[in-house]
């Protein structure tokens, strides 16, 4: 069956550093793997969309990549601040619109 | 631009009775919306699947005649809690897809605040 893993232990870094998060799915052949942000109480915010066709993209702090082949992808976040404190979710669709989501990962800065 | 609102964003009820939540894009009209539900510490969980004048297509496992879904225009879908049970106690999510041909793209789903269920 399709799985979806992100580390399910909250990610603590200081501020300044880079944060970088897992999301690793089997069984999948993704067309579009997206990454959403969640704070507590709140619906998901999508952050990045990334094809299958490509490897990396970037957007302001955020790097996403996306290798097909470890089906795996990265994501990070340079120079973190504190209120990037949140849970991300990496989600995957193929051709339809239709979104699995992993378990999601905490991530806290420290200021 | 691509709000989609949801409410209420929490409601408390007596066990038996029916709730019922909206889902609504602000500024763009979805031919696809989405319920999901979420409990805590726990990713979401894809409920159903609504297209606007048709039939929802559930998920494995959702009742459906416990989750009533109308999606009566092309930017209000709503979710009816039938029969409500202290397990269906959840934050209950809704996502709306661009019809194609609008400023974003078909494969972007944009979510709503959540609705927070509590029933007693």
């Amino acid at each position: 069956s399709q799985k979806i893993e992100q580390n399910s232990e909250a990610l603590n870094i200081q501020e300044g550093k880079t944060a970088t998060l897992t999301c690793n799915y089997t069984n999948y052949s993704p067309a579009y793997l997206q990454w959403y942000r969640q704070d507590p109480g709140r619906g998901p915010v999508f952050l990045l969309l990334i094809r299958e066709n490509e490897k990396e993209k970037r957007k302001e702090r955020l790097k996403v990549t996306f290798d097909t082949t470890l089906k795996q992808s990265l994501f990070h976040i340079t120079a973190s601040q504190p209120a990037d404190s949140a849970t991300y979710l990496c989600a995957l669709n193929n051709a339809g619109n239709m979104l699995t989501f992993g378990g999601g990962t905490r991530l806290m800065v420290k200021p | 631009g691509a709000v989609v609102s949801q409410h209420p964003s929490w409601v408390i009820c007596k066990s038996g009775t029916s709730v019922k939540i909206e889902c609504r894009s602000l500024d763009f009209q979805a031919t696809t919306m989405f319920w999901y539900r979420q409990f805590p510490k726990q990713s979401l969980m894809l409920m159903a699947t609504s297209n606007e004048g048709s039939k929802a297509t559930y998920e494995q496992g959702v009742e459906k005649d416990k989750f009533l879904i109308n999606h009566a225009s092309l930017t209000l879908s709503t979710l009816t809690v039938t029969s409500a049970h202290p397990e269906d106690s959840s934050f209950y999510i809704c996502s709306a897809s661009p019809t194609s041909g609008q400023t974003w793209s078909y494969n972007e789903q944009f979510f709503g605040p959540g609705t927070r269920l509590t029933v007693l």
